[in-house]
Protein backbone atom coordinates (compact mmCIF):
# COMPACT_ATOMS: atom_id res chain seq x y z
CA UNK A 1 0.00 0.00 0.00
CA UNK A 2 1.41 3.44 -1.02
CA UNK A 3 1.79 5.96 1.56
CA UNK A 4 -0.16 9.46 0.66
CA UNK A 5 -0.33 11.98 3.27
CA UNK A 6 -1.74 15.16 2.64
CA UNK A 7 -1.21 18.35 5.69
CA UNK A 8 -2.53 20.20 6.87
CA UNK A 9 -6.09 17.92 7.33
CA UNK A 10 -8.41 20.87 7.61
CA UNK A 11 -7.82 24.86 7.22
CA UNK A 12 -10.06 27.40 7.58
CA UNK A 13 -8.94 30.87 6.37
CA UNK A 14 -10.65 34.53 6.03
CA UNK A 15 -11.41 35.48 2.71
CA UNK A 16 -8.86 37.27 0.21
CA UNK A 17 -6.40 34.88 2.42
CA UNK A 18 -3.65 33.27 0.33
CA UNK A 19 -3.01 29.40 1.34
CA UNK A 20 -1.28 26.50 0.58
CA UNK A 21 -1.18 23.18 1.39
CA UNK A 22 0.87 19.57 0.90
CA UNK A 23 0.91 16.52 -0.64
CA UNK A 24 3.60 13.57 0.03
CA UNK A 25 3.91 10.59 -2.13
CA UNK A 26 6.78 8.31 -2.65
CA UNK A 27 9.11 9.42 -4.76
CA UNK A 28 9.81 5.81 -6.55
CA UNK A 29 7.71 4.65 -9.53
CA UNK A 30 6.28 7.65 -10.12
CA UNK A 31 3.55 8.43 -13.18
CA UNK A 32 1.83 11.74 -12.29
CA UNK A 33 0.22 13.22 -9.41
CA UNK A 34 -3.04 14.56 -10.03
CA UNK A 35 -5.30 16.92 -7.53
CA UNK A 36 -8.91 17.20 -7.75
CA UNK A 37 -11.45 19.50 -5.89
CA UNK A 38 -14.31 17.93 -4.00
CA UNK A 39 -17.19 20.14 -3.06
CA UNK A 40 -20.05 18.81 -0.59
CA UNK A 41 -22.57 16.74 -1.72
CA UNK A 42 -20.71 16.67 -5.41
CA UNK A 43 -18.20 14.48 -6.83
CA UNK A 44 -14.42 15.12 -7.15
CA UNK A 45 -13.34 17.22 -9.94
CA UNK A 46 -10.29 17.17 -11.70
CA UNK A 47 -7.36 20.42 -11.48
CA UNK A 48 -4.15 19.63 -12.80
CA UNK A 49 -2.58 16.23 -13.83
CA UNK A 50 1.43 16.89 -13.18
CA UNK A 51 3.84 14.47 -14.99
CA UNK A 52 7.50 15.97 -14.74
CA UNK A 53 9.22 16.94 -12.07
CA UNK A 54 9.46 21.08 -11.67
CA UNK A 55 5.92 20.83 -13.72
CA UNK A 56 3.87 23.73 -12.75
CA UNK A 57 0.23 23.98 -13.18
CA UNK A 58 -2.19 26.78 -12.72
CA UNK A 59 -6.19 28.04 -13.27
CA UNK A 60 -6.96 31.15 -12.31
CA UNK A 61 -6.02 31.55 -8.75
CA UNK A 62 -4.97 28.00 -8.06
CA UNK A 63 -1.91 26.98 -8.99
CA UNK A 64 0.20 23.97 -8.07
CA UNK A 65 4.02 22.90 -8.04
CA UNK A 66 5.69 19.38 -8.67
CA UNK A 67 8.89 17.88 -6.98
CA UNK A 68 9.28 14.05 -7.88
CA UNK A 69 12.77 13.71 -6.22
CA UNK A 70 11.57 14.60 -2.91
CA UNK A 71 8.32 13.37 -3.29
CA UNK A 72 5.86 16.30 -2.68
CA UNK A 73 3.30 18.87 -4.36
CA UNK A 74 2.12 22.03 -3.24
CA UNK A 75 -1.49 23.60 -4.12
CA UNK A 76 -1.52 26.95 -3.81
CA UNK A 77 -5.06 29.38 -3.67
CA UNK A 78 -4.43 32.93 -3.89
CA UNK A 79 -6.72 35.51 -2.62
CA UNK A 80 -9.28 32.66 -1.29
CA UNK A 81 -12.91 33.41 -1.48
CA UNK A 82 -16.05 31.18 -0.42
CA UNK A 83 -16.53 28.94 -3.20
CA UNK A 84 -13.32 27.75 -2.82
CA UNK A 85 -14.24 26.11 0.02
CA UNK A 86 -14.01 22.36 -0.49
CA UNK A 87 -11.96 19.45 0.11
CA UNK A 88 -8.93 18.94 -1.69
CA UNK A 89 -7.49 15.46 -2.85
CA UNK A 90 -4.36 14.73 -4.55
CA UNK A 91 -3.72 11.21 -5.75
CA UNK A 92 -0.39 9.66 -6.62
CA UNK A 93 -0.52 6.80 -9.80
CA UNK A 94 1.92 4.77 -10.43
CA UNK A 95 2.72 3.01 -14.16
CA UNK A 96 0.76 0.05 -12.94
CA UNK A 97 -2.32 2.16 -13.52
CA UNK A 98 -3.75 2.65 -10.17
CA UNK A 99 -4.17 5.93 -7.88
CA UNK A 100 -4.08 6.25 -4.67
CA UNK A 101 -5.60 9.07 -2.97
CA UNK A 102 -4.89 10.87 0.08
CA UNK A 103 -7.23 11.77 2.64
CA UNK A 104 -7.39 15.65 1.24
CA UNK A 105 -7.20 18.60 3.14
CA UNK A 106 -10.70 20.39 4.05
CA UNK A 107 -10.69 24.36 3.67
CA UNK A 108 -13.05 26.87 4.35
CA UNK A 109 -13.54 30.20 3.41
CA UNK A 110 -15.06 32.28 6.10
CA UNK A 111 -16.70 35.47 4.40
CA UNK B 1 -23.93 14.99 -21.72
CA UNK B 2 -24.53 12.03 -18.88
CA UNK B 3 -20.66 11.22 -18.15
CA UNK B 4 -20.30 8.62 -15.35
CA UNK B 5 -23.64 7.09 -14.31
CA UNK B 6 -23.97 5.14 -10.86
CA UNK B 7 -27.03 3.81 -9.68
CA UNK B 8 -28.65 3.19 -7.16
CA UNK B 9 -27.87 6.93 -5.51
CA UNK B 10 -28.86 5.19 -1.81
CA UNK B 11 -29.02 1.51 -0.21
CA UNK B 12 -29.87 0.26 2.82
CA UNK B 13 -28.83 -3.23 3.30
CA UNK B 14 -29.14 -5.84 6.52
CA UNK B 15 -26.16 -7.71 7.35
CA UNK B 16 -25.58 -11.40 5.09
CA UNK B 17 -27.92 -9.57 2.24
CA UNK B 18 -26.02 -9.19 -1.60
CA UNK B 19 -26.30 -6.37 -3.98
CA UNK B 20 -24.96 -4.75 -7.58
CA UNK B 21 -23.80 -1.25 -7.85
CA UNK B 22 -24.45 -0.53 -11.34
CA UNK B 23 -21.76 2.12 -13.31
CA UNK B 24 -21.90 2.88 -16.93
CA UNK B 25 -19.96 5.57 -18.42
CA UNK B 26 -20.85 7.18 -21.97
CA UNK B 27 -17.28 8.88 -23.14
CA UNK B 28 -15.49 5.39 -24.59
CA UNK B 29 -12.53 5.29 -21.91
CA UNK B 30 -10.97 1.91 -21.85
CA UNK B 31 -10.22 2.42 -17.70
CA UNK B 32 -12.83 2.25 -15.15
CA UNK B 33 -12.36 2.18 -10.96
CA UNK B 34 -14.40 1.58 -8.01
CA UNK B 35 -13.83 3.61 -4.82
CA UNK B 36 -14.89 3.60 -1.16
CA UNK B 37 -14.66 6.76 0.98
CA UNK B 38 -15.11 6.67 4.45
CA UNK B 39 -15.42 9.99 7.00
CA UNK B 40 -12.16 11.48 7.52
CA UNK B 41 -10.05 9.29 5.12
CA UNK B 42 -9.67 10.05 1.23
CA UNK B 43 -10.85 7.74 -1.28
CA UNK B 44 -9.39 3.76 -1.82
CA UNK B 45 -9.66 1.72 -4.73
CA UNK B 46 -11.89 -1.42 -4.21
CA UNK B 47 -11.18 -2.93 -8.07
CA UNK B 48 -10.13 -1.09 -11.30
CA UNK B 49 -10.67 -2.62 -14.68
CA UNK B 50 -7.56 -1.14 -17.17
CA UNK B 51 -9.70 -2.60 -20.40
CA UNK B 52 -12.51 -4.59 -21.14
CA UNK B 53 -11.91 -7.87 -20.25
CA UNK B 54 -9.60 -7.03 -17.32
CA UNK B 55 -9.81 -6.73 -13.46
CA UNK B 56 -7.48 -6.22 -10.95
CA UNK B 57 -7.82 -5.87 -7.22
CA UNK B 58 -7.06 -2.50 -5.33
CA UNK B 59 -5.95 -1.76 -1.90
CA UNK B 60 -9.41 -3.01 -0.28
CA UNK B 61 -11.46 -5.45 -2.47
CA UNK B 62 -12.19 -8.19 -0.10
CA UNK B 63 -15.97 -8.77 0.25
CA UNK B 64 -16.13 -7.46 -3.30
CA UNK B 65 -16.77 -8.74 -6.49
CA UNK B 66 -16.57 -6.62 -10.27
CA UNK B 67 -17.85 -7.62 -13.65
CA UNK B 68 -16.97 -5.91 -16.63
CA UNK B 69 -19.40 -6.00 -18.66
CA UNK B 70 -18.57 -4.30 -21.95
CA UNK B 71 -16.48 -0.70 -22.32
CA UNK B 72 -19.06 1.07 -20.88
CA UNK B 73 -20.05 -0.70 -17.43
CA UNK B 74 -18.16 -1.97 -14.29
CA UNK B 75 -20.63 -3.40 -11.76
CA UNK B 76 -19.44 -4.20 -8.47
CA UNK B 77 -21.24 -6.80 -6.25
CA UNK B 78 -21.69 -7.25 -2.79
CA UNK B 79 -22.18 -11.00 -1.96
CA UNK B 80 -22.73 -10.66 1.93
CA UNK B 81 -22.81 -7.76 3.10
CA UNK B 82 -21.22 -6.67 6.64
CA UNK B 83 -21.63 -3.35 8.26
CA UNK B 84 -17.86 -2.53 8.05
CA UNK B 85 -19.25 -2.05 4.39
CA UNK B 86 -21.07 1.10 5.11
CA UNK B 87 -19.55 3.75 3.25
CA UNK B 88 -19.88 6.10 0.27
CA UNK B 89 -19.20 4.22 -3.29
CA UNK B 90 -17.87 6.17 -6.51
CA UNK B 91 -17.09 4.56 -9.65
CA UNK B 92 -14.65 6.34 -11.81
CA UNK B 93 -13.99 6.56 -15.58
CA UNK B 94 -10.38 7.33 -17.77
CA UNK B 95 -8.40 7.66 -20.82
CA UNK B 96 -5.42 8.46 -21.65
CA UNK B 97 -5.10 9.50 -24.62
CA UNK B 98 -2.10 11.29 -25.78
CA UNK B 99 -0.08 9.84 -22.55
CA UNK B 100 0.23 10.66 -18.68
CA UNK B 101 -0.88 14.24 -19.04
CA UNK B 102 -4.00 14.07 -20.32
CA UNK B 103 -5.22 11.02 -17.89
CA UNK B 104 -7.84 12.34 -15.06
CA UNK B 105 -10.71 10.37 -13.73
CA UNK B 106 -14.22 11.41 -13.70
CA UNK B 107 -16.40 10.36 -11.01
CA UNK B 108 -19.86 9.49 -10.81
CA UNK B 109 -21.83 11.11 -8.02
CA UNK B 110 -21.93 8.49 -5.84
CA UNK B 111 -23.84 6.18 -3.83
CA UNK B 112 -24.32 5.95 -0.07
CA UNK B 113 -24.87 2.49 1.35
CA UNK B 114 -25.68 1.63 5.24
CA UNK B 115 -25.66 -2.18 6.34
CA UNK B 116 -27.64 -2.82 8.95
Amino acid sequence: ILNVEQSPQSLHVQEGDSTNFTCSFPSSNFYALHWYRWETAKSPEALFVMTLNGDEKKKGRISATLNTKEGYSYLYIKGSQPEDSATYLCAFRTNAGKSTFGDGTTLTVKP
Amino acid sequence: NAGVTQTPKFQVLKTGQSMTLQCAQDMNHNSMYWYRQDPGMGLRLIYYSASEGTTDKGEVPNGYNVSRLNKREFSLRLESAAPSQTSVYFCASSEWVGGAANEKLFFGSGTQLSVL
